[in-house]
């Protein structure tokens, strides 16, 4: 079993829809979660941290599920500019070098 | 703000060649990283520098050498090319203590015939 897993989509969402999509992980001594944007070609980003009591970015939304051991990533009013590879990163620790990163969640917004 | 630089970002190999893929920052990060990206696979962690003169493997070192003599670069070298190392590598610097926060080279692609 990876060690972190994502459903590859595509989410095919329209224009002005939410969209929603987990990671799960499957170390519990995880101790940070993070969601990374990749446009295709490009190189990853970060989008946002994902905090224990849940946190938002503008349209963005994250949650932590501890017990079950997933994140979400939650897009509301999705825009063209969505568009993208969400990479789902957990990391084990404060070095780089814990950190594991999903295969993506690839998201297609249409008019 | 040229942030992380990789060189070259396309590269054509035949089997069994060597070359030298190039890593410069100017944030003064004392950590830097070499990735690789497959389909499906995610970034994989190949090796990793936590400061100027010091490297550590990752998790898919074989194939791969790196050194770091200078704190602004990370060098990945491959001695003799193989198919399997056909990806898109990136290179990656960063001062995390939780903050999570990578900073990325645009890639490198690399094909292995």
């Amino acid at each position: 079993r990876k060690e972190v897993e994502q459903d590859p989509g595509p989410f095919n969402v329209p224009e002005g829809a939410t969209v929603a999509f987990n990671c799960t992980y499957s170390n519990s001594a995880s101790q940070s979660f993070f969601w990374y944007r990749q446009d295709c070609r490009k190189e990853p980003k970060l989008l946002m941290s994902v905090y224990s009591s849940g946190n938002e970015d503008g349209r963005f939304t994250a949650q932590l599920n501890r017990a079950s051991q997933y994140i979400s990533l939650l897009i509301r009013d999705s825009k063209l500019s969505d568009s993208a590879t969400y990479l789902c990163v957990v990391s084990r620790g404060a070095a780089g070098n814990k950190l594991t990163f999903g295969g993506g969640t690839r998201v297609l917004v249409k008019p | 703000n040229a942030g992380v630089t990789q060189t070259p970002k396309f590269r054509v190999l035949k089997t069994g060649q060597s070359m030298t893929l190039l890593c410069a920052q100017d944030m003064n990060h004392e950590y830097m990283y070499w990735y690789r990206q497959d389909p499906g696979m995610g970034l994989r962690l190949i090796h990793y520098s936590v400061g100027e003169g010091t490297t550590a493997k990752g998790e898919v070192p074989d194939g791969y050498n790196v050194s770091r003599l200078k704190k602004q670069n990370f060098l990945l070298g491959l001695e003799s090319a193989a198919p399997s190392q056909t990806s898109v590598y990136f290179c990656a610097s960063g001062e995390l203590l939780n903050t999570g926060e990578l900073f990325f080279g645009e890639g490198s692609r690399l094909t292995v015939l």
